[in-house]
């Protein structure tokens, strides 16, 4: 019954090969977001997607990318993955409207490896 | 500036026990949202509660309990009897309200490891 659904649960890339994330969700929610949490740290907000608009923070690397084909699907590309980007990667959604903050459903997250 | 201040890094007590996580924050709107998640060892995060800034009540879920005090900018949570299927890392995390052009962003704190012990 899972509802954000995240593949694959671990992958393992090679120190520059680009490497593509999945989220998929169950949840109709308009609102999708990508998390890096890197070991024993806080998750730390990537990029989100308000239906189609994208919105990236400032601080993200230009190295990742995301795409959403539509409302069930996002998809997190990493360029060029460097040994700073192994980390626990979480997708989550979450039904938005006007001054709701309505609480954020995540995934159970991949966990990415750079050889 | 939002923050979200987790003070304690780890705490291990023994099954049965009661245990307070602190959580304080800092704003300057008026109007956020306060929230309680947990990562248990396999990775994803639980949403355990969301509180509203105008809502003080503390609010109890069966052996869960918070204490929200605007006074003091803390949103402390405690479980009561613990159980080793508590243990985990507990996050608390800030929102404010999304107006136009903004979004609901989570601010996290560090997180608080919570070891429970047979």
């Amino acid at each position: 019954d899972a509802m954000v659904i995240q593949n694959p649960r671990y992958q393992v890339t090679q120190f520059g090969k680009p490497v593509t994330l999945s989220c998929s969700q169950t949840l109709n929610h308009n609102v999708m977001y990508w998390y890096q949490q890197k070991s024993s740290q806080a998750p730390k907000l990537l990029f989100h997607y308000y239906d189609k608009d994208f919105n990236n923070e400032a601080d993200t690397p230009d190295n990742f990318q995301s795409r959403r084909p539509n409302t069930s699907f996002c998809f997190l590309d990493i360029r060029s993955p460097g040994l700073g980007d192994a980390a626990m990667y979480l997708c989550a959604t979450s039904r938005e409207t006007l001054e709701s903050n309505q609480p954020q459903h995540f995934g159970d997250g991949t966990r990415l490896s750079i050889l | 500036a939002q923050k979200v201040t987790q003070a304690q890094t780890e705490i291990s007590v023994v099954e049965k026990e009661d245990v307070t996580l602190d959580c304080v924050y800092e704003t300057r709107d008026t109007t956020y949202y306060l929230f309680w998640y947990k990562q248990p060892p396999s990775g994803e995060l639980v949403f355990l509660i969301r509180r509203n800034s105008f809502d003080e009540q503390n609010e109890i879920s069966g052996r869960y309990s918070w204490n929200f005090q605007k006074s003091t900018s803390s949103f402390n949570f405690t479980i009561t009897a613990s159980q080793v299927v508590d243990s985990a890392v507990y996050f608390c995390a800030l929102s404010e309200a999304i107006t136009w052009g903004g979004y609901n962003k989570l601010i996290f704190g560090a997180g608080t490891r919570l070891a429970v012990h047979p």
